[in-house]
């Protein structure tokens, strides 16, 4: 069973546009979250992480997280083309220092 | 700069060769860990490693094998590759705790024929 769930899209939004990218995870022990960003033939970045319940913001970047949904998401704003890349969301459960990843969002920001 | 270095970006095996793919990292992290990333299946945990001599399967062992005699070094070794182990391979590595993210290493795209 899969414990990291996202939505494999492609999401398309507009340059300049808020892109919205969402994750669901089913271990309630999961303790942070990690958001990478991956271009294509490359390895992933890592870009967020978050281990409170709120949002976090980093530049245009906001990471949100909702432990009594168990889910998180991540927002970018004044979405560029060069945002186009697949998105993945990981979990940390702390027990054997794993991270589990979910199969990536491909993000597509259109002119 | 911290790093992970894999030794090769691109490689080419013959099936039935037995294959070597190396990571070393610079951060004096504890854990070191092998994924192999196929479209559509996302990133898949073959090993990893908590400390030096030490190692444990992850989801998809079969057919690999790991060493790691050094702190900063963990090699993954495919005993006799097969067309189906063409894929990009992915070495992180990680420090012990609350999940400070783990770092990636460029990744080594094989190709096996």
């Amino acid at each position: 069973q899969k414990e990291v769930e996202q939505n494999s899209g492609p999401l398309s939004v507009p340059e300049g546009a808020i892109a919205s990218l969402n994750c669901t995870y089913s271990d309630r022990g999961s303790q942070s979250f990690f958001w990478y960003r991956q271009y294509s033939g490359k390895s992933p970045e890592l870009i967020m992480f978050i281990y409170s319940n709120g949002d976090k913001e980093d530049g245009r970047f906001t990471a949100q997280l909702n432990k009594a949904s168990q889910y998180v998401s991540l927002l970018i704003r004044d979405s560029q083309p060069s945002d186009s890349a697949t998105y993945l969301c990981a979990a940390f459960t702390g027990g054997g220092n794993k991270l589990t990843f979910g199969t990536g969002t491909q993000l597509k920001v259109e002119l | 700069d911290v790093k992970v270095t894999q030794s090769s970006r691109y490689l080419v095996k013959r099936t039935g060769e037995k294959v070597f793919l190396e990571c070393v990292q610079d951060m004096d992290h504890e854990n070191m860990f092998w994924y192999r990333q196929d479209p559509g299946l996302g990133l898949r945990l073959i090993y990893f490693s908590y400390d030096v001599k030490m190692k444990e399967k992850g989801d998809i062992p079969e057919g690999y094998s790991v060493s790691r005699e050094k702190k900063e070094r963990f090699s993954l070794i495919l005993e006799s590759a097969s067309t189906n182990q063409t894929s990009m391979y992915l070495c992180a590595s990680s420090v012990t705790g609350n999940g400070s993210g783990y770092t990636f290493g460029s990744g080594t795209r094989l190709t096996v024929v």
